[in-house]
């Protein structure tokens, strides 16, 4: 059963654009919502997190926004540059029961110069 | 500090033939994980561990065996490898609530 639901599959924006992920969980429980950023022959690496009291959170030209009572939550990515064009996991987990991340199943962001 | 390593980079296989994946990790950190990763189906949890001795289930566990006799080792071992178990294999070790993964295994059974 997958819990988190990630779309869309790819993606494609031109430089200096704006890049949009949207996640949807199922699980009440998940206080925790990490984004993955991984560049081909890479691992995953942590990009941004965020938790349930707040609504956004920003890191540079990254921004988490979470909407609780719609159980889902978005990565925007301002600026988009070909940098940035890589494979982006959410992810979500409850704290308290080992910290376990149920991913969602990834969006290829590609970022055209 | 290497972080999270991951041995062999590449490997193929005959369907049938076994062998054994290492993870080490020099964070010293309590939690491992092994994922597998394959085309539009994300990472998938396959068994983790929560501290020396200790091993579970994840999500698809079949086929997969795991041992953590060692802090900093996490074994990932397939004794009867399967075309289906072709697939890239992930690492993780945690601290808090951040995971640090390895560079990955390229697996192939033919």
């Amino acid at each position: 059963q997958q819990q988190v639901k990630q779309s869309p599959q790819s993606l494609i924006v031109q430089k200096g654009g704006i890049s949009i992920i949207n996640c949807a969980y199922e699980n009440t429980a998940f206080d925790y919502f990490p984004w993955y950023q991984q560049f081909p022959g890479k691992g995953p690496a942590l990009l941004i997190a965020i938790r349930p009291d707040v609504s956004e959170k920003k890191e540079g030209r990254f921004t988490i926004s979470f909407n609780k009572s719609a159980k889902q939550f978005s990565l925007h990515i301002m600026d988009s540059q070909p940098g940035d064009s890589a494979t982006y996991f959410c992810a979500a987990s409850i704290r308290t029961s080992g910290s376990r991340l149920t991913f969602g199943e990834g969006t290829q962001l590609t970022v055209n110069p | 500090n290497a972080g999270v390593t991951q041995t062999p980079k590449f490997r193929v296989l005959k369907t049938g033939q076994s062998m054994t994946l290492l993870c080490a990790q020099d964070m010293n950190h309590e939690y491992m994980y092994w994922y597998r990763q394959d085309p539009g189906m994300g990472l998938r949890l396959i068994h983790y561990s929560v501290g020396e001795g200790t091993t579970a289930k994840g999500e698809v566990p079949d086929g997969y065996n795991v041992s953590r006799l060692k802090k900093q080792n996490f074994l990932l071992g397939l004794e009867s490898a399967a075309p289906s178990q072709t697939s890239v294999y992930f690492c993780a070790s945690q601290e808090y609530n951040e995971q640090f993964f390895g560079p990955g295994t390229r697996l192939t059974v033919l």
